[in-house]
């Protein structure tokens, strides 16, 4: 029971190229989020997806794009790397039942724009 | 105006303290808080739900003031694997899908 699996786990790019960051859940959850956290800023949201087929804007969109592929599938593609995008990336489910409203996180996504 | 805002610390400590950090949110319309602790250069894990009538759970209380629009997180007798960084999250009734992270308090206790 893998929970939140995110890849790759480390990326560097060089500015203008694209990759996609890949996160899959076997938690059966509906929700699934993409964050970033820079430091001193906490955890950004930048796109969240409430249900299979459908995607929504957080706080910080521009620059990515994303896909709910599934119910278990949730990609966020950058399609012109760019410097400020240098972060660690997150990808979260929300639960149900009795851990309704718990964020479940994957392990990270470190990656570096030169 | 930053949602959620954090004494970024750090707050450096010895073993068998007590230390409280607090955490300010801006929307009213708030619903559920939570604390979230985070190991350096891991995920965050939910460390405990905040409810409106306050909760505990071991060495660790909660409390919520609605009225001053804050939420508090209390650690009695500090242990050296209390060592994190405790983020406070706050997800508006507006939308129940959106949780808006503080920056982090981080803590270090010392032997």
């Amino acid at each position: 029971n893998a929970g939140v699996t995110q890849t790759p786990k480390f990326q560097v790019l060089k500015t203008g190229q694209s990759m996609t960051l890949q996160c899959a859940q076997d938690m059966n959850h509906n929700s699934m989020y993409w964050y970033r956290q820079d430091p001193g800023m906490g955890l950004r949201l930048i796109y969240y997806s409430a249900s299979e087929g459908t995607t929504d804007k957080g706080e910080v969109p521009n620059g990515y794009n994303v896909s709910r592929l599934n119910k278990r599938e949730f990609s966020l593609r950058l399609e012109s790397a760019a410097p400020s995008q240098t972060s660690v990336y997150f990808c979260a489910t929300k639960g149900t039942g009795t851990n309704t409203g718990e964020l479940f996180f994957g392990e990270g996504s470190r990656l570096t724009v030169l | 105006r930053k949602e959620v805002e954090q004494d970024p610390g750090p707050f450096n400590v010895p073993e068998g303290a007590t230390v409280a950090f607090n955490c300010t949110y801006s929307n009213s319309a708030s619903q559920s808080f939570f604390w979230y602790r985070q190991d350096c250069r891991k995920e965050p894990k939910l460390l405990m739900s905040v409810y409106s009538s306050g909760n505990e759970d071991g060495r660790f209380t909660a409390q919520l003031n609605r009225a001053s629009q804050y939420i508090s997180l209390l650690i009695r007798d500090s242990k050296l694997s209390d060592s994190a960084t405790y983020l406070c999250v706050v997800n508006p009734v507006y939308n129940f899908n959106k949780f808006y992270f503080g920056s982090g308090t981080k803590l270090n206790v010392k032997p």
